[in-house]
């Protein structure tokens, strides 16, 4: 069964700093990778996925992630932390069309000023 | 010009109550799905349909109803609501390029 981690529950960085969030995943097939961003009282937004291709990808909010197969990680970045990046950011993966869905736990982003 | 549009916003009722989150979407989408976000922000599907038809029902207390009149909307109906039913729940829609979610209804039962 497909399943996402996020190591880290809770980072804190300080704002300017670079950014990187951990995500690990298990998929029987090629999957579908996505990073979702949740503000507080808010809905989940689409940061960038992955389906196929370039392994580096560009997101929105100057965000990128890079899919490693040989470690089965999709790791997010962001050279430069701003204060309304805090936030909960999901990984999940998935086949298309938002089938077999799975969401990691989270990890909350702190940004200190 | 929300994309995927879900009311209300939140919801404050007495166990044993009824109620529904309506949910509608102007993305063309033909999948739509309910998730349930629980206090510590775990997402979990609860209910999938493809153009009106259900494809996705997991293991849901039966009191959940979903049901979907037309391809753009996907209402949810709770029957007897519970304490444990407290949580956020989103409504979302779907292409290939993945999901899009709604802004959640806040449920708190008392």
């Amino acid at each position: 069964a497909q399943s996402v981690t996020q190591p880290d529950i809770h980072i804190t960085v300080s704002e300017g700093a670079s950014l990187e969030l951990r995500c690990n995943y298990s998929y029987g097939a090629t999957p579908y990778l996505f990073w979702y961003v949740q503000s507080p009282g808010q809905g989940l937004q689409l940061l960038l996925k992955y389906f196929s291709g370039d392994t580096l990808v560009q997101g929105i909010k100057g965000f990128e992630a890079e899919f490693k197969r040989s470690q089965s990680s999709f790791n997010l970045r962001k050279p430069s932390v701003h204060w309304s990046d805090a936030a909960e950011y999901f990984c999940a993966v998935g086949a298309a069309y938002g089938q077999n869905f799975v969401f990691g736990p989270g990890t909350r982003l702190s940004v200190l000023p | 010009d929300t994309a995927v549009s879900q009311t209300p916003k939140y919801l404050v009722t007495q166990m044993g109550n009824d109620k529904s989150i309506k949910c509608e979407q102007n993305l063309g989408h033909d999948t739509m799905y309910w998730y349930k976000q629980d206090s510590k922000k775990f997402l979990k599907i609860m209910f999938s349909y493809n153009n009106k038809e259900l494809i996705i029902n997991e293991t849901v207390p039966n009191r959940f109803s979903p049901k979907s009149p037309d391809k753009a909307h996907l209402n949810l109906h709770i029957n007897s609501l519970e304490l444990g039913d407290s949580a956020v729940y989103f409504c979302a829609s779907s292409t290939q390029d993945g999901l899009f979610f709604g802004s959640g209804t806040q449920l708190s039962v008392l």
